[in-house]
Formats: C-alpha cells, sequence, structure tokens
C-alpha cells in the first residue's frame, strides 16, 4: 500500500527559482493538505483541498500555490523561492475534511540558497 | 491567539512510564489529537479525545479535559523504539488542527 508519495525527497533550490512539490495518494481520499514543518514550531497548513477542484488557504499561504485538477493529485508550487522557505514539506490527506485521522506523506526536504 | 504547550524533551528509561502533557488554547474544540514522529519520517496517528476522560489503546493511552485545557499521553513499558517526537494537535470550531511543536521523548537502557 503506497499511501501518499511525495517527491523529491530533498531538493537544494536557488533563491528566486520556482519549484514543484508533488504528492500523490491512492486513497481516493477526498481532503489534501500541506504543512511545513520548522524546528521548535508546530506544524503550519500551507494550503488545503476539501475535494477535487477547490482549494483553500491556510495559515502561511504567502509564496505558495496549488492545484486540485484530479483526486490523486496535489501538487505546491513556489514561485520565487526565498530562504525563508528552507523547510519539511509533508503532504497529508483524510478521508473527509472532518476525518479523525490524517495519513501524511514521507515529506520532502527543500533548501533554500 | 491559538496556542498548544507541550515540553521540548523528555528522558525516561526502558520499561517505564512515561506521561507526555499537552495544555491548549483555542478558538472552539472539536477534538485532540496525539501523532507520533520519528526523527526523519512522517508523522502518524495514535490517539483522538473528543470527550473528557482516558482512551486507551494498548500501551498507549490519552485522557483529555476539556474544562482545563489539558490533555496527556501515558505510554506504559517503554520499549526502545517509542523514542520519537509526540505531537499534540487540536481541531478548532472551524475544523482546521492547530499543532503544538512536540515532545522529543529520549527512551536510555
Amino acid at each position: 500500500t503506497a499511501g501518499i508519495t511525495q517527491a523529491p525527497t530533498s531538493q537544494i533550490l536557488a533563491a528566486g527559482r520556482s519549484m514543484t512539490l508533488r504528492c500523490t495518494q491512492d486513497m481516493r481520499h477526498n481532503a489534501m493538505y500541506w504543512y511545513r514543518q520548522d524546528l521548535g514550531l508546530g506544524l503550519r497548513l500551507i494550503h488545503y483541498s476539501n475535494t477535487a477542484g477547490t482549494t483553500g488557504k491556510g495559515e502561511v499561504p504567502d509564496g505558495y500555490s496549488v492545484s486540485r485538477a484530479n483526486t490523486d493529485d496535489f501538487p505546491l508550487t513556489l514561485a520565487s523561492a526565498v530562504p525563508s522557505q528552507t523547510s519539511v514539506y509533508f503532504c497529508a490527506s483524510s478521508e473527509t475534511t472532518g476525518a479523525n485521522v490524517l495519513t501524511f506523506g514521507a515529506g520532502s526536504r527543500l533548501t533554500v540558497l | 491567539g491559538q496556542n498548544i504547550d507541550q515540553p521540548t524533551e523528555m528522558t525516561a528509561t526502558e520499561g517505564a512510564i512515561v506521561q507526555i502533557n499537552c495544555t491548549y488554547q483555542t478558538s472552539g474544540f472539536n477534538g485532540l489529537f496525539w501523532y507520533q514522529q520519528h526523527a526523519g519520517e512522517a508523522p502518524t496517528f495514535l490517539s483522538y479525545n473528543v470527550l473528557d476522560g482516558l482512551e486507551e489503546k494498548g500501551r498507549f493511552s490519552s485522557f483529555l479535559s476539556r474544562s482545563k485545557g489539558y490533555s496527556y499521553l501515558l505510554l506504559k513499558e517503554l520499549q526502545m523504539k517509542d523514542s520519537a517526537s509526540y505531537l499534540c494537535a487540536v481541531r478548532d470550531s472551524n475544523y482546521q488542527l492547530i499543532w503544538g511543536a512536540g515532545t522529543k521523548l529520549i527512551i536510555k537502557p
């Protein structure tokens, strides 16, 4: 069972460049989420999608965009990366928006220099 | 503002019992969650509490007091594999999850 697949696992990016983090799930979950995890801070929600075709802004959406063209895929794009976007990014999904269990991907470690 | 507080780090001995506390102040309450995260890995779901009281699941138990804005995760018969970070999260009135920074648990032989 694959669950959620994230790519790349890690990436070093020059400031000002664009980058898309990929996220694919095979559980047919309706809701998907992007979080960033920084040392000393809790997971912070960047963007979410309650169902295919809809997206919403989380706590820290600036500098990021998402799309949800179908149920399985939820890519996160950084249009022009800045060093403060250095973080570990986790994609997650749940059966529905109010479901009790989130399933997380393995994470993508991004370093912006 | 919304806030979740939990200790940064705790140390315990293999075979012992440890209690990890979590206090919260949020806009509304729709459940409290505990997740386990091993270093370099994804968080995985441990428990969910929405009513006051104790929920037991094997060696792990989670307690909730909504009036006190307080929860704890109790780990019994500690094993070396329990070395991990434990994340407390509260679902607020907008059904958004607010996460604590996590408690790193170090198990010593």
